[in-house]
């Protein structure tokens, strides 16, 4: 069964400070890994999608990069309204052609 | 501009009333889902509907029936709630892989 493990589960920065959010999965044939943006009482945004090792993408202050075994969403010199909980889900290959894993999120705090 | 839009927002209910939520999405896409997240923030597939047909059923009780009457709607019906059943329900949509979702559904079961 596939397997999607975010870390930390919360983070607390300050504003400014730089750190990354880590998504390690076990897919068998992994087709694409997904970012997404969750505010309280809000439906999950969608960020990135990312397809094949090495890849990376960027958005303002937010970038995603993808290796065979995890992606890291790096956050560079976070505000406060970057908080959220970020998810991450896989999209595999062999199996339904729609279907997402999530894993369970990184709630984001940055204090100003 | 909703692109997919839900309602009621809210939805409070006694044990063993049956619910609905309905979900609409004006993007033009051939999939809908439905998703719950739980309290712990989890947000597991429950359905999935391409173009009208069925392709995802994941293992939810039988008190819960998707419907959906053309491509631009899903709809999601609850048999005789459960105090298990209080949790967040999403609907999204997609084209290709990247999933939109609605603004969510909070059903509390008392």
């Amino acid at each position: 069964e596939d397997q999607v493990t975010q870390s930390p589960e919360a983070l607390r920065l300050q504003e400014g400070e730089s750190s990354s959010l880590n998504c390690s999965y076990t897919v068998s044939g992994l087709r694409g890994l997904f970012w997404y943006r969750q505010d309280p009482g809000k439906g999950p945004e969608f960020l990135f999608t990312l397809y094949s090792a090495g890849e990376e993408k960027e958005k303002e202050r937010l970038k995603a990069t993808l290796t065979k075994k995890e992606s890291f969403l790096h956050i560079t010199a976070p505000k406060p309204e970057d908080s959220a909980t970020y998810l991450c889900a896989v999209y595999r290959s062999g199996g339904s052609n729609y279907k997402l894993t999530f894993g369970k999120g990184t709630l984001l705090t940055v204090n100003p | 501009d909703t692109a997919v839009s839900q309602t009621p927002k809210y939805l409070v209910t006694q044990m063993g009333n049956d619910k609905s939520i309905k979900c609409e999405q004006n993007l033009g896409h051939d999939t809908m889902y439905w998703y719950k997240q739980d309290s712990k923030k989890f947000l597991k597939i429950m359905f999935s509907y391409n173009n009208k047909e069925l392709i995802i059923n994941e293992t939810v009780p039988n008190r819960f029936s998707p419907k959906s009457p053309d491509k631009a709607h899903l709809n999601l019906h609850i048999n005789s709630l459960e105090l298990g059943d209080s949790a967040v329900y999403f609907c999204a949509s997609s084209q290709a892989h990247e999933q939109y979702f609605g603004p969510g559904t909070r059903l509390t079961v008392t």
